[in-house]
């Protein structure tokens, strides 16, 4: 069975500050793994994803993620925080073979202090 | 800005009533999947449709059904409404099996009073 944590349900940054939304991730074969991001009362988007290449992976807006096998991570990080990253962030699993149906942490709330 | 569609956008339903919410997939998308997600939780996977059929579903209870069309559309149907059906109902888009990324509607708010 797959699972993934996002360890902080919130997280607070000064603009210009890095930003770090930690994912740790459980799965007993090789997993996909995805972040997206949520604005007040709209759908998902998808910021980058880790299919098997590259370990670190580049995204929208800035963003990007290293997967860490050793670590079971899937940190997503951002060097210069803007004041529009403020939103909610899921990280979420899945794997080959499967339905792929995503498997999303509880997310994390991404607030910007000008 | 992705080609995934929902309708309605927000809803008020009364407890034990049925509802009816609808997906547009994106063009050139096989799969459809629906989410539930409940205020200040990550989405939870309901079911997944592929070629008109149930293709894996989630621990929700059978008064949760759906259907997809031929066009890959795909409708949610939720039976004997409870409060805790209160939630965004997220529809995703994908291509069957290739675990790439899904698409993802805006969304429809249910509120059940």
């Amino acid at each position: 069975a797959q699972s993934v944590t996002q360890l902080g349900s919130h997280v607070s940054v000064s603009e210009g500050a890095l930003v770090l939304l930690r994912c740790n991730y459980s799965s007993s074969v090789p997993p996909y793994l995805f972040w997206y991001v949520q604005y007040p009362n709209q759908g998902l988007q998808l910021l980058l994803k880790y299919t098997s290449a590259a370990t670190l992976v580049k995204g929208i807006n800035g963003f990007e993620a290293e997967f860490k096998k050793s670590e079971t991570s899937f940190h997503l990080t951002k060097p210069s925080a803007h004041m529009s990253d403020a939103a909610e962030y899921f990280c979420a699993v899945t794997t080959r073979g499967s339905q792929g149906n995503l498997i999303f942490g509880k997310g994390t709330k991404l607030s910007v202090k000008p | 800005e992705t080609g995934v569609t929902q309708s309605p956008t927000h809803l008020i339903k009364t407890r034990g009533q049925q509802v009816t919410l609808r997906c547009s997939s994106q063009s050139g998308h096989n799969t459809v999947s629906w989410y539930q997600q409940a205020l200040g939780q990550g989405p939870q996977f309901i079911f997944q449709y592929y070629r008109e059929e149930e293709n894996g579903r989630g621990n929700f209870p059978p008064r949760f059904s759906g259907l997809q069309f031929p066009n890959y559309s795909s409708e949610l149907n939720v039976n004997a409404l409870e409060l805790d059906d209160s939630a965004l109902y997220l529809c995703a888009s994908s291509l069957f099996q290739m675990n790439t990324e899904a698409f993802f509607g805006q969304g429809t708010r249910l509120t059940v009073v």
